[in-house]
């Protein structure tokens, strides 16, 4: 049962336009949550990330919103560039109890592979 | 450089022979993770450790081990390898606690492949 979802598989966007990747997640108890980039051949890096004491994180033309009540959250590319192209993976991380005894644990979405075309 | 540093980045290896992939990081971070990359399954962990000497396991342990006896490196072995775990692989690092710990540093990947 994936308790983070990204039901996107690919995304493909005009350069300039908007890029928008959504991610839903299941457990209510996740309060913090994280975007990372994924170029090929490369790890993971970090994006952006959001607490859930808050509906909106902007860096630069990287913006997160979360909608805690449907559990949703969304990464706006503003605007798209061809460097952007890339799997973006959303991450979800809450502490324990119920991670019984890893109380520090990131749960991943399966990644939405973003192209950007100039 | 702050960086995660993995080596090989490609093995190809056989069933049943013993291999380590060593991962280091230069950040002085406490927590440090691996995990394996599959098609349809995402990321998912292996192991992690929250210092040296302390480790526990994660999603999908069965077939691997870990050690942590410096700050600095966390070796993923397999025993005796088996052809499903061939995967991509990731260490990844971080500092602990709040928000801190959970923007992880990765490394560049080890592909394995076992015949």
């Amino acid at each position: 049962d994936q308790q983070v979802k990204q039901n996107s598989p690919s995304l493909s966007v005009q350069e300039g336009r908007i890029s928008i990747l959504n991610c839903d997640y299941t457990n209510s108890m996740f309060d913090y949550f994280l975007w990372y980039k994924k170029y090929p051949a490369e790890g993971p890096t970090f994006l952006i990330s959001i607490s859930s004491i808050k509906d909106k994180n902007e860096d630069g033309r990287f913006t997160v919103f979360l909608n805690k009540s449907a559990k949703h959250l969304s990464l706006h590319i503003v605007p798209s560039q061809p460097g952007d192209s890339a799997v973006y993976f959303c991450a979800a991380s809450a502490l324990a109890p119920w991670f019984a005894g890893n109380n520090r644990k990131l749960i991943w979405g399966l990644g939405t592979s973003l192209a950007v075309n100039p | 450089e702050a960086q995660v540093t993995q080596n090989p980045r490609y093995l190809i290896t056989v069933t049943g022979k013993k291999l380590t992939v060593t991962c280091s990081q230069n950040m002085n971070h406490e927590y440090m993770s691996w995990y394996r990359q599959d098609p349809g399954l995402g990321l998912r962990q292996i192991y992690y450790s929250m210092n040296v000497e302390v480790t526990d396991k994660g999603d999908v342990p069965e077939g691997y081990k870990v050690s942590r006896k410096e700050k600095r490196n966390f070796p993923l072995i397999l025993e005796s390898p088996s052809p499903n775990q061939t995967s991509l692989y990731f260490c990844a690092s971080s500092l602990p606690g709040g928000s801190s710990y959970n923007e992880q540093f990765f490394g560049p990947g080890t592909r394995l492949t076992v015949l």
